[in-house]
């Protein structure tokens, strides 16, 4: 199993420009997740899936959007880059397991900036 | 909304040494897991422990619920244990809404 990829690994975005981000998983989760962390910090969930075809936002969800059109697949997307968004992207994915856990696995990241 | 606070910040420690990482939440959770952060910025699961005591070869985990704080425990320390230790809580158990704490950045030295 490969687990959860992202894609890209590295991108430099100007100021105004849009891009996406894949993640997949083949773990057959259910839930989805996207995280942005900044240097030093924690890290803070943009936007979430609790299946396909359901999206559902974070703690800071402005400047994205995100589609679950396959289970496997969870994109997340920027209209309009701007240099507050320079930050590494994580995504995660989980399933409940037996008694209800909700333990969360994550992507390598993709380092984003914004110029 | 929930508030997770972790320490210490940072900690240097030489090759063979134990440590204590703590995490303390503001309410009530329902889910806690730990990560370790490596230094290419892999995140690790650890432990998912919203209560109770779990161990893991030189790592354990304890977290007293009702007091609101877990402790992540490092025995004989090694260099490949360098790296930022995360908790992260969710008040319920949707697997909906997680909250990370700011980390606690480890250093261990040859």
């Amino acid at each position: 199993n490969a687990g959860v990829t992202q894609t890209p690994k590295f991108r430099v975005l100007k100021t105004g420009q849009s891009m996406t981000l894949l993640c997949a998983q083949d773990m057959n989760h259910e839930y989805m997740y996207w995280y942005r962390q900044d240097p030093g910090m924690g890290l803070r969930l943009i936007h979430y899936s609790v299946g396909e075809g359901t999206t559902a936002k974070g703690e800071v969800p402005d400047g994205y959007n995100v589609s679950r059109l396959k289970k496997q697949n969870f994109l997340l997307g920027l209209e309009s880059a701007a240099p507050s968004q320079t930050s590494v992207y994580f995504c995660a994915s989980s399933s409940p397991a037996s008694g209800g856990t909700y333990e969360q696995y994550f992507g390598p990241g993709t380092r984003l900036t914004v110029t | 909304g929930i508030q997770v606070e972790q320490s210490p910040p940072d900690l240097i420690l030489q090759e063979g040494a134990n440590s204590t990482l703590r995490c303390n939440f503001s309410d009530s959770v329902n889910n806690l897991q730990w990560f370790h952060q490596n230094p290419w910025g892999q995140l690790i699961n650890l432990f998912y422990i919203p209560s109770g005591t779990k161990q893991n070869g030189r790592l354990s985990a304890t977290t007293v619920a009702t007091e609101r704080y877990s402790l992540l425990y490092i025995s004989s320390s090694q260099t490949t244990d360098s790296g930022v230790y995360f908790c992260a809580v969710e008040e319920d158990n949707y697997g909906q809404n997680f909250v990370f704490g700011p980390g606690t950045r480890l250093s261990v030295l040859p």
